[in-house]
């Protein structure tokens, strides 16, 4: 089955940029979707199709997908975006929606 | 509003079963894909199983493939998932999602329930 590796942690600074990625075995030919979940709440989908970005989620979140990896950028992270933030693709191989293990971001 | 409310969680015995509901307001239920995600305590997300807006296609995790069954009730604007043949690692929260087309396969995730919690134990 297709696998998703994400880093399981990422801390930086306010008003840095957090770059949150994800692996997978020719990821570039699949759509992208990331979700943010924070701490006892639902997730949020935060970028679909590999770089849109929802009505509502600020344009410090944008994403790109090439070759086996793709990239959750977050500009000027704030401390409201401490939060665990998950990649997910169709596997068309097995027919199953497949997520990242999550990558846990602290902002310091 | 797009508003997703999950509902019938609680616990049960291993080998129990349960069903869960999710009640959809605010769009046209029956145009949309619709899948269920769950987490563990202390886990990340896991897929568990997804429909299409008929209902004839629907497609499931090997974790669950065989003693959980997703359903829908367009008329309803309803979401089911009946779990069978409990165990312990089925515990965890429960979430429906919406997706953004008809494309079971294709199409994002664009909103989430609050989900409700499963516990399996004995």
């Amino acid at each position: 089955s297709y696998v998703l590796t994400q880093p399981p942690s990422l801390s930086v600074a306010p008003g840095e940029t957090a770059r949150i990625n994800c692996g997978g075995n020719n990821i570039g030919v699949k759509s992208v979707h990331w979700h943010q979940q924070k701490s006892g709440q639902a997730p949020v989908v935060v970028i679909s199709y590999d770089s849109d970005r929802p009505s509502g989620i600020p344009e410090r979140f944008s994403g790109s997908n090439s070759g086996n990896e793709a990239t959750l950028t977050i500009s000027r992270v704030e401390a409201g975006d401490e939060a665990d933030y998950y990649c997910q693709v169709w596997d068309s191989g097995s027919d199953h929606w497949v997520f990242g293990g999550g990558t846990k971001l602290t902002v310091l | 509003e797009v508003q997703l409310l999950e509902s019938g969680g609680g616990s049960a015995q291993p080998g129990g079963s349960l069903r869960l509901s999710c009640a959809a307001s605010g769009f046209s239920f029956s145009i949309y894909a619709m899948s269920w995600v769950r987490q563990a305590p202390g886990k990340g997300l896991e897929w568990v199983s997804v429909i299409s807006p008929s209902g004839d296609n629907t497609k499931y995790a090997d974790s669950v493939k065989g003693r959980f069954t997703i359903s829908r009730d367009n008329s309803k604007n309803t979401l089911y998932l009946l779990m069978n043949s409990l165990r312990a690692d089925d515990t965890a929260v429960y979430y429906c999602a919406k997706q953004s087309g008809s494309e079971y396969n294709f199409s994002a995730f664009d909103k989430w329930g609050q989900g409700t919690m499963v516990t399996v134990s004995s």
